[in-house]
């Protein structure tokens, strides 16, 4: 999985509380993306960001936060989990201009 | 329409047929093409790598692009056990600050020994 490693692997959570997912590399790749994968739509980005500080929103970001104050840590925050929000969530990252995104293994997160 | 079209499936083949995978999009603006392999719990794997129309080989996979068609295809040759996955396509836009892969729903592949 390119150096990338995600925590938790696993949650369950319940409707309202806050729950923040970790993704770790150790490529030193400039760009980290966060995607949603749900049976019938597919993988879906929800942010990403180009540099320490510097991040955007992506197609479907609507209920959620990132932050990265390091190059190597990139962190997706449900501020208030809805059941909506249960799905497998991956981490990506890339270098440079390049086109290639490696993702890491995954976290698959239930809300109740 | 969806952007990236891609037939779920599930395909079944017997171990040692030609596989063909495909995908179709409606931007014809869209410049990299990709496929990623993803085995069950397991993130997406980058296969194949493509900029703009032709045909890249690697060993047993052929990444293909007709862009005057919309039309990408994957094909496996001499398919394995192992290469049982969903295989997804992804699509991007050219130019500097465009990071955003838009990908097909997968096909499920079973090859069966």
């Amino acid at each position: 999985d390119a150096g990338i490693t995600q925590s938790p692997r696993h949650k369950v959570t319940e409707t309202g509380t806050p729950v923040t997912l970790r993704c770790h590399q150790t490529e030193n790749h400039r760009y980290m993306y966060w995607y949603r994968q749900d049976p019938g739509h597919g993988l879906r980005l929800i942010h990403y960001s180009y540099g320490v500080k510097d991040t955007d929103k992506g197609e479907v970001s609507d209920g959620y936060s990132v932050s990265r104050s390091k190059t190597e840590d990139f962190l997706l925050t449900l501020e208030s989990a809805t059941s909506s929000q249960t799905s497998v969530y991956f981490c990506a990252i890339s270098e440079g201009d390049s086109n290639e995104q490696f993702f890491g293994p995954g976290t698959r997160l239930t809300v109740l | 329409q969806k952007e990236v079209e891609q037939d779920p499936g599930p395909l079944s083949v017997p171990e040692g047929a030609i596989v063909s995978l495909n995908c179709t999009y409606s931007n014809s603006a869209f410049q990299y093409f990709m496929w990623y392999r993803q085995y069950s719990r397991k993130g997406p794997e980058l296969l194949m790598y493509t900029y703009s129309s032709g045909n890249k080989e690697d060993g047993r996979f052929t990444a293909q692009v007709d862009k005057s068609s919309k039309y990408i295809s994957l094909f496996i040759r001499d398919s394995q056990p192992s290469d049982s996955a969903t295989y997804l396509c992804a699509m991007k836009l050219p130019g500097a600050g465009s990071y955003q892969l838009t990908f097909g729903k997968g096909t499920k592949l079973s090859v069966i020994p």
